[in-house]
This record gives C-alpha cells, sequence and structure tokens, in this order.
C-alpha cells in the first residue's frame, strides 16, 4: 500500500529565511511525487511534481523539491520565504500511471507560518 | 482557474438528506478523481473514473456514490447524511501526462 509521511505538522519560519518541509513515502513500484500547496478555503494548486529524470524538481513559487530514492524522500525546500507562502503543504505519491491514471495519496499536510 | 470547475461551491442541508455533487474536468482529461478533506481523516481518496468507467476506488461509503457522463463531467451523489459527512470535497482531473489538476471544491455542511 502506498503512504505519505509528512512529519512536521506546523512549522514556522521567518520571512526571508530559507525552508524545508519533509516528506517521506512508501510505494512497491515506482514512485510519481506531487507537492501541492492549500489557502485556506481554497483549492490545491499544483507546486511541483516528479516523474522521472533529473532528482531536483524546480516548481512554481521558487520551490524546489529533491527526489532521493535511497531514503524514500521528497523534500520540499525555497531558499527565502515570502510572508505570502503561509499556507498549508501537501506531499503525494502516486503509482505508475497507464492510461486509466492512479490515485494519490497524501500526507497529513505541513501548516506553514511566517513570521514577520 | 484550474480548468476543473466544481458546483456548488457551498452546500448545507440536514442530517437524512441528498445531494449532488458536480465536476466539469479540464478539458481533453479522461480521468476524474474525487476526494474528500475533514479535519480528522485529511485528504482521503474516493473514487476515480476513467472515461465514463469506474477505475479505482477508495474509502468511500456505500451511501455515496458517483458517475461519469459521456461529456466526461462527474457527480458524486451522498444520501442519507450525517453529521460526520461534513467536508470538503474535491475533484481532481488528469489526462495522459499524469498531471492531476484540483478543482476549487464543494463546502458540504450538515445540520
Amino acid at each position: 500500500a502506498q503512504s505519505v509521511t509528512q512529519p512536521d505538522i506546523h512549522i514556522t519560519v521567518s520571512e526571508g529565511a530559507s525552508l524545508e518541509l519533509r516528506c517521506n513515502y512508501s510505494y512497491g513500484a515506482t514512485p510519481y511525487l506531487f507537492w501541492y500547496v492549500q489557502s485556506p478555503g481554497q483549492g490545491l494548486q499544483l507546486l511541483l511534481k516528479y516523474f522521472s529524470g533529473d532528482t531536483l524538481v524546480q516548481g512554481i513559487k521558487g520551490f524546489e523539491a529533491e527526489f532521493k530514492r535511497s531514503q524514500s524522500s521528497f523534500n520540499l525546500r525555497k531558499p527565502s520565504v515570502h510572508w505570502s507562502d503561509a499556507a498549508e503543504y501537501f506531499c503525494a505519491v502516486g503509482g505508475i500511471l497507464t492510461g486509466g491514471g492512479n490515485k494519490l495519496t497524501f500526507g497529513t499536510g505541513t501548516q506553514l507560518k511566517v513570521e514577520l | 482557474d484550474s480548468g476543473v470547475t466544481q458546483t456548488p461551491k457551498h452546500l448545507i442541508t440536514a442530517t437524512g438528506q441528498r445531494v449532488t455533487l458536480r465536476c466539469s474536468p479540464r478539458s481533453g482529461d479522461l480521468s476524474v478523481y474525487w476526494y474528500q478533506q475533514s479535519l480528522d481523516q485529511g485528504l482521503q481518496f474516493l473514487i476515480q473514473y476513467y472515461n465514463g468507467e469506474e477505475r479505482a476506488k477508495g474509502n468511500i461509503l456505500e451511501r455515496f456514490s458517483a458517475q461519469q457522463f459521456p461529456d466526461l463531467h462527474s457527480e458524486l451523489n451522498l444520501s442519507s447524511l450525517e453529521l460526520g459527512d461534513s467536508a470538503l470535497y474535491f475533484c481532481a482531473s488528469s489526462g495522459r501526462l499524469g498531471s492531476y489538476t484540483f478543482g476549487s471544491g464543494t463546502r458540504l455542511t450538515v445540520v
């Protein structure tokens, strides 16, 4: 069964500081990995995804994530956080996509607070 | 606008009632997924349809059902509603390249 662990429920950083959100996954085959962001009362916006190739993935809003197969991790990073980054972040894992697609399994989320 | 349209945005209904949530996928996407987001359960996968056929089932209650129509829009039917069914219900769609796009959700409140 596929699963995702986000060990940090809440994280607080100062504006301008660097950020790393942790994500560990469990999946029996080649994982497809995603990071989504959700602002209060809003839907889920895709930040970045990893399917294959370069293990360092660049996303929107200055975010990046690194896939480390040996550690089953896909941590999200940003060099300098802006106050507008305050939101909830979800890591998700999906299976190998066939013509019919596949479901995503989400972690429990990390709530990011940014101090000015 | 993500391209995935969900209606209605908000729904308030009484226990025991039945409601229908609607989702129009992004143009060209054949797969539709339904998710439930609640404070205690997080984001839970309910069901997936691909080109009109059910493809995968998650923790979907028997009181809940879904279908995907020939024009690819999907409906999630929730019946005999209980207080615990109050949640955000998200629809997502994906295409051949596998990028999942989520709608803005329907907030269901059961009173």
